[in-house]
């Protein structure tokens, strides 16, 4: 059991760039979320897979936010056009049992 | 739509001292409730969980929590705080579903920052 990983830890880009960041959930974990934490504020639920189907989308997903989980293993999280507002730390998790996410060390997202 | 208060965003205690973080939380059915500790720049790591089974929770790293739902709290507690204790924790609820399971959706606190003096 390696844990939840996520790539890149830090990215730095300009505004109107696209970005993509991975997770790598604990293997056999078939539900995977992605939360957004800005700074001084709880991480915020934007995205949920069950194996490869994507449940529920939050309202903090605009279009420019697109998230996968092809074959029901890692999952990638796309911003494109990025703005400054979408500076924040993306944070993945996975679990077997919805009640017990374990989650990854987060990806720092900094648009200039 | 459920939600949490942590109150007090900034909790400062002595070295041994008693560990009293506060947590209230709004649920329109019997919820699954939370607390992680999240160290800086890194991920969020469980402390414990309450699944309404015992109202009263033991953790890792010598936590416990008390489910009290006449007044929905959910407040955590350490006798005796340690230098490694520094960190800022956050309390979350889960809504169960009818089924009894739970609907997954992790609602955060703001968090509140556990500083330690020596």
């Amino acid at each position: 059991d390696t844990g939840v990983s996520q790539d890149p830890r830090h990215k730095i880009t300009k505004r109107g760039q696209n970005v993509t960041f991975r997770c790598d959930p604990i293997s056999e974990h078939n539900r995977l979320y992605w939360y957004r934490q800005t700074l001084g504020q709880g991480p915020e639920f934007l995205t949920y897979f069950q194996n490869e189907a994507q449940l529920e989308k939050s309202r903090l997903l605009s279009d420019r936010f697109s998230a996968e989980r092809p074959k029901g293993s890692f999952s990638t999280l796309e911003i494109q056009r990025t703005e400054q507002g979408d500076s924040a730390m993306y944070l993945c998790a996975s679990s077997r049992k919805s009640y017990e996410q374990y989650f990854g060390p987060g990806t720092r997202l900094t648009v200039t | 739509a459920q939600s949490v208060t942590q109150l007090g965003s900034h909790v400062s205690v002595s070295e041994g001292a008693l560990v009293l973080l506060r947590c209230n939380y709004s649920s329109s059915v019997p919820p699954y409730l939370f607390w992680y500790v999240q160290y800086p720049n890194q991920g969020l790591q469980l402390l414990l969980k309450y699944t309404s089974a015992a109202t009263l929770v033991k953790g890792i790293n010598g936590f416990e929590a008390e489910f009290k739902k006449s007044e929905t709290s959910f407040h955590l507690t350490k006798p005796s705080a340690h230098m490694s204790d520094a960190a800022e924790y956050f309390c979350a609820v889960s809504d169960q579903t009818l089924s009894g399971g739970s609907n997954y959706k992790l609602t955060f606190g703001k968090g509140t920052l556990l500083t330690v003096n020596p």
